[in-house]
């Protein structure tokens, strides 16, 4: 059964810091991994898909890496913002049949301030 | 496109009420996710569904629960009877047709009904 642990349950930060969130995986055979925000009181958006060829994937001041072998996948947030405070979650499809099966981590909590 | 479209926003029932959750997913998107969110448990798959045929349904926690889908564009989520150790926020998903092979399943997700069972 796939498992998915985020670390750090929760991280605060001042503005204009670079940071890390980190996403964990026990099950390494995945299609790809995706990186959500949820923002309070809101649905989920999806911020980046890395396919399991790929190794990161960029967008704006986001880049998520995946290294499969070692089950892990990271979001790098450039120059953080106060804006940039949700919860962030990983999340991972099932194989086969139940590839629209995803498996979310807990969340890493992010807040910046100003 | 007005996206994926949840009601209501917030519910509160009492205890052996009936309760349904209803979604409009995204136009042309064949794949529609129902999910539970709570402090405790995190985010879980209930049940979702691909051109309107349910796929897998291992996440509905028990009998009380039952989730449909009659057309492509609409699906409800009941609940019968609720009990208070269902109160959370569920959500509900869409995906447009996968391209390319497997793997490219990008969901869109609604703003959620928040369920209160007294």
């Amino acid at each position: 059964k796939q498992e998915v642990t985020q670390i750090p349950a929760a991280l605060s930060v001042p503005e204009g810091e670079n940071l890390v969130l980190n996403c964990s995986f026990t099950d390494s055979a995945i299609y790809n991994l995706q990186w959500f925000r949820q923002d309070p009181g809101k649905g989920l958006t999806s911020l980046l898909l890395i396919q399991s060829s790929q190794r990161e994937q960029t967008s704006g001041r986001l880049n998520a890496s995946l290294d499969k072998s070692s089950g892990r996948s990271t979001l790098y947030i450039a120059a953080s913002q106060p804006g940039d405070s949700a919860t962030y979650l990983c999340a991972v499809p099932a194989g086969g049949t139940s590839y629209g099966k995803l498996t979310f981590g807990q969340g890493t909590i992010l807040t910046v301030h100003p | 496109d007005a996206g994926v479209i949840q009601s209501p926003r917030h519910e509160v029932t009492e205890m052996g009420q009936e309760v349904t959750l209803r979604c409009k997913p995204i136009s042309g998107h064949n794949s529609l996710f129902w999910y539970r969110q709570t402090m405790m448990r995190g985010l879980e798959l209930l049940i979702y569904f691909n051109n309107n045929v349910p796929i897998d349904d291992s996440g509905m926690p028990e009998d009380r629960f039952s989730a449909k889908m009659p057309n492509a564009s609409f699906s409800t989520l009941k609940i019968q009877p609720s009990e208070p150790r269902d109160s959370a926020v569920y959500f509900c998903a869409s995906s447009p047709p996968l391209g390319g092979g497997a793997g490219l399943n990008i969901q869109y997700f609604g703003a959620g009904t928040r369920l209160s069972v007294l």
